[in-house]
Parts: C-alpha cells; sequence; structure tokens
C-alpha cells in the first residue's frame, strides 16, 4: 500500500501565528483528503485536493502530485484550530484510502 | 442534509461477546467505507462497500469481523468472540461516486470497548 508521512508530528503555536503542515505520499494518487479531528474525535474535512490548491477563509492547500506530497497552511491560528490534522490518500490502482500518522496542533492564547 | 450517523456513540462489552455496529450513509452515496482508528493512530481501513456488495474487505483482520449492506444504505458491522485488542474507535465513511476517489464524508464513530 502507499506509505503516508506527515511532519512535524507535534506542533504548538501561540495564536496568531502562521504554521505549514506536510504530507509526503510514495505513489500516484487520485483521491487527496485533508481532516481535522477535534477534540470529540470527529473528522472534519478540510479539503479534497488530488492537484492543485484551494483556499477556504484561514485555510488553504496545495498538492503538487508529480512529486508526491500536499501542504496544508493554516493563518492567524485560533485556539479552535487545536486537534490532529490527517492526510488521507488514495491510489490509482487500489481500493483504500490510507491516512498518516497525523500532526498534532495546539494552540495556546 | 444529514451527515453520516453511526450508532451507538459508545460501546462496553465482555471479551467473547458478539457486538453489532450500525452506519447510516449520506443519502444517495453509493460507496460506503468501514475503519478502524486505536488511540494516537490515524484510521485503519477494514472494507469498502459499492452498493449491496463489499467490494474490497482486505482490512478486516479476521474472521471474526464481517460487515454486511444488504439494501445498499445502511451497513452493520459485526464481531464475533470479541477481545480486549478489538477495543477501538470504528469510524463510518460514504461517498457520492463510487470508489476511494471521490470524497470521503466520516460518521462521529463508535467506541467500542472490551473488558
Amino acid at each position: 500500500g502507499i506509505q503516508v508521512e506527515q511532519s512535524p508530528p507535534d506542533l504548538i503555536l501561540q495564536e496568531g501565528a502562521n504554521s505549514t503542515l506536510r504530507c509526503n505520499f510514495s505513489d500516484s494518487v487520485n483521491n487527496l483528503q485533508w481532516f481535522h479531528q477535534n477534540p470529540w474525535g470527529q473528522l472534519i474535512n478540510l479539503f479534497y485536493i488530488p492537484s492543485g490548491t484551494k483556499q477556504n477563509g484561514r485555510l488553504s492547500a496545495t498538492t503538487v502530485a508529480t512529486e508526491r506530497y500536499s501542504l496544508l497552511y493554516i493563518s492567524s491560528s485560533q485556539t479552535t484550530d487545536s486537534g490532529v490534522y490527517f492526510c488521507a490518500v488514495s491510489s490509482n490502482t487500489g481500493n483504500q484510502f490510507y491516512f498518516g500518522t497525523g500532526t498534532s496542533l495546539t494552540v495556546i492564547p | 442534509g444529514a451527515g453520516v450517523s453511526q450508532t451507538p456513540s459508545n460501546k462496553v462489552t465482555e471479551k467473547g461477546k458478539y457486538v453489532e455496529l450500525r452506519c447510516d450513509p449520506i443519502s444517495g452515496h453509493t460507496a460506503l467505507y468501514w475503519y478502524r482508528q486505536s488511540l494516537g493512530q490515524g484510521p485503519e481501513f477494514l472494507i469498502y462497500f459499492q452498493g449491496t456488495g463489499a467490494a474490497d474487505d482486505s482490512g478486516l483482520p479476521n474472521d471474526r469481523f464481517f460487515a454486511v449492506r444488504p439494501e445498499g444504505s445502511v451497513s452493520t458491522l459485526k464481531i464475533q468472540r470479541t477481545e480486549r485488542g478489538d477495543s477501538a474507535v470504528y469510524l463510518c465513511a460514504s461517498s457520492k461516486s463510487g470508489g476511494p476517489w471521490g470524497e470521503q464524508f466520516f460518521g462521529p464513530g463508535t467506541r467500542l470497548t472490551v473488558l
């Protein structure tokens, strides 16, 4: 299966700071999604982004499929951004959806 | 419209018992997935349904685990002879288009604890 690596594993930010989360994957993909898992365990869809760039408010994401990585940008972070951010991908040749190990973000006031 | 729903939200059982976990996908979504998430880990794929049939069950850990989706909507994950190692959060997701390349939407999960 595809290997998905996320970095950094942990991140602590002061409220208002910006951050970049990275997702590297080992094969060609036809689906890439970023999720935020809140403290109650709910996975919230942030972006469906197998390629290109998208923006939604303070969040934006870029996937460079040819170089097998994706970036999630969080600007002007807020305490409600705290939680675990997951990247997940599926390959062109399989049915499975593979999650990375996540980045745990803590935003302190 | 309503999102993916899962029941129960929490299930505590004793080792050796049988449990059923239910998933109601988003209306109109033909694809349905089950995942298992252990503490500190990302979700791991268990099984994928396209309509009523299991298109890929390669993630089921052993034959104690079984899932059905008889009418192409609601799905039930069944675990026989539960073991303490089965304790985890079981997540369900659905997508409008077939295959894992469609955008997946997740339910809140069922937290299973096997004593």
